[in-house]
């Protein structure tokens, strides 16, 4: 298994564009979070999916930030427009429910850098 | 969930087992502790996780108190590649709840040569 692949991995943009990062996870799990890491805020979670639903989306910063999952095996967090501020790493993560307490561990992509000037 | 204390950071000499303290004393009967790691420019890795037994898997051991207040992770024979942040984190595990993971600052380990 690939694991959970994320592109593109590096994003330089400018200050007002839109910005789509993009996510994989791994084939059958049915749990999907967006996570945000700074230095000043640490691992923040933006927002996660169950089946492709939305189900808690109360760490997305503001309207700015949207996400969205059309199937089972993609996912995208777009941003628009973008700021500064924005500038982080953004990890996406998956996991398969299984019996309460046992596994349900995430596993996170590589992360992508997004750099906004 | 409860919240969960850790030191900033620690050292250990390479070969050596490297002992990692978290305090949980909030914690409730039903909330398992997780172990994650990150090394570093990578995403965080799971490595283990208990309710009040023991565990062990291949990567560590998961010492957790009997009052379960505080756990232990222990890495038993530290390699440089262990070099890490390693998160300590207090979670309800319930199925079909999805959870999220309240990361918190961590532990910064570097195992020397």
């Amino acid at each position: 298994d690939a694991g959970v692949i994320q592109s593109p991995r590096h994003e330089v943009t400018e200050m007002g564009q839109e910005v789509t990062l993009r996510c994989k996870p791994i084939s059958g799990h049915d749990y999907l979070f967006w996570y945000r890491q700074t230095m000043m805020r640490g691992l923040e979670l933006l927002i996660y999916f169950n089946n492709n639903v939305p189900i808690d989306d109360s760490g997305m910063p503001e309207d700015r930030f949207s996400a969205k999952m059309p199937n089972a095996s993609f996912s995208t967090l777009k941003i628009q427009p973008s700021e500064p501020r924005d500038s982080a790493v953004y990890f996406c993560a998956s996991s398969l429910t299984r019996i309460a307490g046992v596994g349900n561990e995430q596993f996170f992509g590589p992360g992508t850098r997004l750099t906004v000037l | 969930d409860a919240k969960t204390t850790q030191p900033t950071s620690m050292d250990c000499a390479e070969g050596r087992a490297a002992n990692l303290p978290c305090n949980h004393s909030t914690i409730s009967g039903n909330e398992y502790v997780y172990w994650y790691r990150q090394i570093h420019s990578q995403g965080p890795q799971y490595i283990i996780h208990g309710l009040k037994n023991n565990e062990t898997n291949e990567m560590a051991s998961l010492i957790i108190t009997e009052d379960r207040k505080s756990s232990t992770l222990i890495l038993p024979h530290a390699t440089l590649r262990d070099t890490a942040v390693y998160y300590c984190i207090v979670r309800v595990a319930i199925v079909n709840s999805g959870y999220a993971l309240n990361f918190g600052k961590g532990t910064s380990l570097l195992v020397t040569p």
